[in-house]
């Protein structure tokens, strides 16, 4: 079974301070890796996912992910935020099963609320 | 535009009293989810869809229907709902598998029941 874990509940930062989410997750087998963002009031976004290939993932906004396979985490980063950036993060994980794999299951963590302060 | 519409954005109900929240996609989009949100508990999938006709239960899916004819909608039915699905509530909808896809989501059903 799969499972993520997003270590901090509430990152808050001042504007302009780098940040880091941090997530690990759980799995015996190969993974794929999400970052979704949740800004107030609104639906979940994709961010940025790691499938196969560079272990250093880019994706909108200035985040970027790293995938660590023998530290098991998928830890979000961005040299320096925004106001802009105040958000919910949700790290989400699912299994590859092979190409002619049934699975549908993508697992997300509880979710990080990151503030970023003036 | 490419979107998920969920409908209604806010709801208050009485215990017992059943009710639909309904999900649109116009994406032509094979998979679709529900999913609840509670503060502590992220995001937790009730049901999914595969293709028309075709459902499965998520995590938790007590309490809760859904029935897939159409490829484009998929309502959340509360056959006889009760204080603790009091939620915020999303559906969402990839083109395949949310495994290795993007998935889109609505902006949310507020539901309070009484």
């Amino acid at each position: 079974a799969q499972s993520v874990t997003q270590l901090d509940s509430q990152v808050p930062v001042f504007e302009e301070a780098p940040v880091e989410l941090r997530c690990n997750y759980s799995s015996s087998v190969s993974v794929y890796l999400f970052w979704y963002v949740q800004y107030p009031n609104q639906g979940l976004q994709l961010l940025l996912k790691y499938l196969s290939g560079s272990t250093l993932v880019k994706g909108i906004n200035g985040f970027e992910a790293e995938f660590n396979k023998s530290q098991t985490s998928f830890h979000l980063r961005k040299p320096s935020v925004h106001i802009s950036d105040t958000a919910e993060y949700f790290c989400a994980v699912s299994v590859w099963h092979g190409s002619g794999g049934s699975n549908y299951k993508l697992t997300f963590g509880k979710g990080t609320l990151l503030t970023v302060n003036p | 535009e490419a979107q998920v519409t969920q409908n209604p954005r806010y709801l208050i109900t009485v215990t017992g009293k059943k009710l639909t929240v309904t999900c649109s996609q116009n994406m032509n989009h094979e998979y679709m989810s529900w999913y609840r949100q509670d503060p502590g508990l992220g995001l937790r999938q009730i049901y999914y869809s595969m293709n028309v006709e075709v459902t499965d239960k998520g995590d938790v899916p007590e309490g809760y229907k859904v029935s897939r004819k159409e490829k484009r909608n998929f309502p959340l039915i509360l056959e006889s709902p009760s204080p603790n699905q009091t939620s915020l509530y999303f559906c969402a909808s990839s083109l395949r598998r949310p495994t290795n896809e993007k998935l889109f989501f609505g902006s949310g059903t507020q539901l309070s029941v009484l």
